[in-house]
């Protein structure tokens, strides 16, 4: 059974430099199976997609926050990370990181799904 | 403002059937599977449904799915106290190379 669990600073000022990490247990990241995602959550609001890893250090990210994110794999550890740069208030959010797999068809998406995700971590931006 | 909109609310009494509609665009849903995520609080989302109307191992059959061109639905029968949660439904957007997310619906049971 796939688990993944994020850690984090939890707490952290304006315009520094947190890195989040996720640990996956039951499947190996570097299978080159599955996309790892990063999904976050302000309080009482809806679901925000920050990116996503593939094998290889293949990314792709939300435009909105492209700029100030970079998502990374570390196989030897079975981690992946998120780091996000000049981070304000509006940062403050539960971060989830999850599995993302496909089906493709001649280079076609023809299924896509976001499952399991971890329970997530709370970072608040505060000074 | 979520890419996908949704309506912020919904309710009905046991065992009726609800539905949860989610509204795109010709770059999303129009092109791409539809999943539903169910979310209880304090709790991470769980995936409901994927390419439209496929259910994960595991998920209940009194929830099925559907899309017709840029709309897509979760329809929940047989509605039971439990079922009481916030639904949201995501998709790949071709424009902005991602996932895109509506803005949930809150399910209350009366």
């Amino acid at each position: 059974q796939v688990q993944l669990q994020e850690s984090g600073p939890g707490l952290v000022t304006p315009s520094e430099t947190p890195t989040l990490t996720c640990t996956v247990s039951g499947d190996a990241i570097n299978s080159g199976h599955y996309y790892w995602t990063w999904i976050r959550q302000s309080a009482g609001k809806g679901l925000e997609w920050i990116g996503r890893v593939y094998l290889g250090g293949v990314t792709n990210y939300n435009p909105s926050l492209k700029s100030r994110v970079t998502i990374s794999l570390d196989t030897s550890k079975n981690q992946f990370s998120l780091k996000l740069t000049s981070v304000t208030a509006a940062d403050t959010a539960v971060y989830y990181c999850a599995r993302q797999g496909e089906v493709t068809l001649g280079g076609v998406v023809e299924m896509n799904w976001i499952d399991p995700w971890g329970q997530g971590t709370l970072v608040t931006v505060s000074s | 403002q979520s890419m996908l909109t949704q309506p912020p609310s919904a309710s009905a009494t046991p065992g009726q059937r609800v539905t949860i509609p989610c509204s795109g665009g010709s770059s999303n849903i129009g092109r791409n599977g539809v999943s539903w995520f169910q979310q209880f609080p304090g709790r991470a989302p769980q995936l409901l449904m994927y390419d439209n109307n496929r259910r994960p191992t595991g998920a209940r059959d009194r929830f099925s799915g559907s899309k017709s061109g840029t709309s897509a639905s979760l329809a929940i029968s047989g509605l039971q106290s439990d079922d009481e949660a916030d639904y949201y439904c995501a998709t790949w957007d071709d424009s902005v190379n991602g996932w895109v997310f509506g803005g949930g619906t809150k399910l209350t049971v009366l």
